[in-house]
C-alpha cells in the first residue's frame, strides 16, 4: 500500500521569503501525486497535479512541487509567501486511476509579518 | 458554477442518534467520496462511491453507512454504532486524472 509522509507538521515563515513544504511518498511505481490547501473551517483546495511529463508543475496562487524520483519527493514550493498563504497543506499519492487516493498528515504554514 | 454542497455546516448529534450529512454535486464526476478529518490524523477515508448504486468502504467505515441512489447525491449517515463521532467530515468527488474536488465540510459534535 502507498504512503505519504509529510514530515513537518507546523513551519512559520516570514512574509516575502521563500517556501518549501516536504512531502516524501512510498510507492512501487510512479503514482499521481497533488498538493491540496485547506483554510480554516473549510474544505480541500487542489494546488497543482503531476501525473507524468515535466517534473516541475506549476500551480494556483503561484505554487509550483518538483517530483523528484530518485528521492520519491514531491515538494510544494513558492518564491514569496503572502499573509493569506497561511493555511494547511497537504500532499496525497493516487496509484492510478479511480484508486484510492492516500493523504498526509498535513503541514500547518503560519506566515508572520 | 459547478461545485460540491454539504450541509448542514454544523450539525449536533445527542448520544445514541443516528444523523445523515448531505452531499450534492452538480459537476457530473462519477466518484464520491466521504472522509472523516481529526486533528493532526490528516484525512481519513470513510466510504467511496465509483458508479450508482455501489459503493465500498474505507479504512474507517465502521459505525457509518452511505447510499448512492443517484450520481449527484452521496448521503452519510452516522449511527449510533460510531462511538466517537465529533470530527470534521469533508466530501469529495473525482473525475480521474483531474484531482479531487472538495464540499466545505459539515462539522459533527456530539453533545
Amino acid at each position: 500500500a502507498q504512503s505519504v509522509t509529510q514530515p513537518d507538521i507546523h513551519i512559520t515563515v516570514s512574509e516575502g521569503a521563500s517556501l518549501e513544504l516536504r512531502c516524501n511518498y512510498s510507492y512501487g511505481a510512479t503514482p499521481y501525486l497533488f498538493w491540496y490547501v485547506q483554510s480554516p473551517g473549510q474544505g480541500l483546495q487542489l494546488l497543482l497535479k503531476y501525473f507524468s511529463g515535466d517534473t516541475l508543475v506549476q500551480g494556483i496562487k503561484g505554487f509550483e512541487a518538483e517530483f523528484k524520483r530518485s528521492q520519491s519527493s514531491f515538494n510544494l514550493r513558492k518564491p514569496s509567501v503572502h499573509w493569506s498563504d497561511a493555511a494547511e497543506y497537504f500532499c496525497a499519492v493516487e496509484p492510478g486511476g479511480y484508486q484510492k487516493v492516500t493523504f498526509g498528515i498535513g503541514t500547518k504554514l503560519q506566515v508572520i509579518p | 458554477d459547478g461545485g460540491i454542497t454539504q450541509s448542514p455546516k454544523y450539525l449536533f448529534r445527542k448520544e445514541g442518534q443516528n444523523v445523515t450529512l448531505s452531499c450534492e454535486q452538480n459537476l457530473n464526476h462519477d466518484a464520491m467520496y466521504w472522509y472523516r478529518q481529526d486533528p493532526g490524523q490528516g484525512l481519513r477515508l470513510i466510504y467511496y462511491s465509483q458508479i450508482v448504486n455501489d459503493f465500498q468502504k474505507g479504512d474507517i467505515a465502521e459505525g457509518y453507512s452511505v447510499s448512492r441512489e443517484k450520481k449527484e447525491s452521496f448521503p452519510l449517515t452516522v449511527t449510533s454504532a460510531q462511538k466517537n463521532p465529533t470530527a470534521f467530515y469533508l466530501c469529495a468527488s473525482s473525475y480521474t486524472l483531474y484531482g479531487y474536488t472538495f464540499g466545505s465540510g459539515t462539522r459533527l459534535t456530539v453533545v
